[in-house]
């Protein structure tokens, strides 16, 4: 089974300032990986997925996450942090099997910009 | 906007009751997928529909159930519900089975009181 470690509940950084949240995860094969983003009250939006091809990969407003198969990472970083950036975070894994393709979630990370 | 929409978008009912969530998937999305999200647990996978029929299970309970119509609506039927059954739970769909990118609601709040 997979799963996905998204270590601290909180991280809390200046505006304009480097953007880090960790995920590892856990798989017996290799996984697609996601991060979405959830603002106070409304639903999960992706930022972005790695599935397969370039490791690197951008999403929506500035942010950007690296596969690393060798660290079992895929961390979410951004430039430069904004105070829209505020919200709730979570990383999670899929299993292409073919059959199904639910979402496994981290436990999310809070992520608030200090003016 | 995900195009995924769910009602009601709040509920208040009593332990021991029934509810019933509702949601709909994108124009032409033919998978659903219902999640819970609790202070306790996080957001867990509870089971995913496509094209009517049950396609995975994750960690749903005995008194909850789930179906998906020809018009591929989805209803999520909670019954005997307990304190620990508050949660916001999520609907997401998705074009197809292997469509790993997965479009959510914006989620029905259950207060069991």
């Amino acid at each position: 089974a997979q799963s996905v470690t998204q270590l601290g509940s909180h991280v809390s950084v200046s505006e304009g300032a480097l953007v880090l949240l960790r995920c590892n995860y856990s798989s017996s094969v290799p996984p697609y990986l996601f991060w979405y983003v959830q603002y106070p009250n409304q639903g999960l939006q992706l930022l972005l997925k790695y599935t397969t091809g370039a490791t690197l990969v951008k999403g929506i407003n500035g942010f950007e996450a690296e596969f690393k198969k060798s660290e079992t990472s895929f961390h979410l970083t951004k430039p430069s942090a904004h105070m829209s950036d505020a919200a709730e975070y979570f990383c999670a894994v899929s299993v292409p099997t073919g059959a199904n393709s639910k979402l496994t979630f981290g436990k999310g990370i809070t992520l608030s910009v200090r003016p | 906007d995900s195009g995924v929409t769910q009602t009601p978008k709040h509920l208040i009912t009593a332990t021991g009751q029934r509810v019933t969530l509702r949601c709909s998937p994108r124009s032409g999305d033919l998978s659903v997928y219902w999640y819970q999200q609790s202070l306790d647990q996080g957001l867990q996978f509870l089971i995913q529909y496509y094209n009517g029929e049950e396609r995975a299970k994750g960690n749903i309970l005995e008194r909850f159930s789930a179906q998906q119509f020809p018009d591929l609506h989805s209803e999520l039927n909670l019954s005997s519900l307990e304190l620990g059954d508050s949660a916001l739970y999520f609907c997401a769909s998705s074009p197809t089975t292997a469509s790993y990118e997965q479009y959510f609601g914006p989620g029905t709040r259950l207060t069991v009181t």
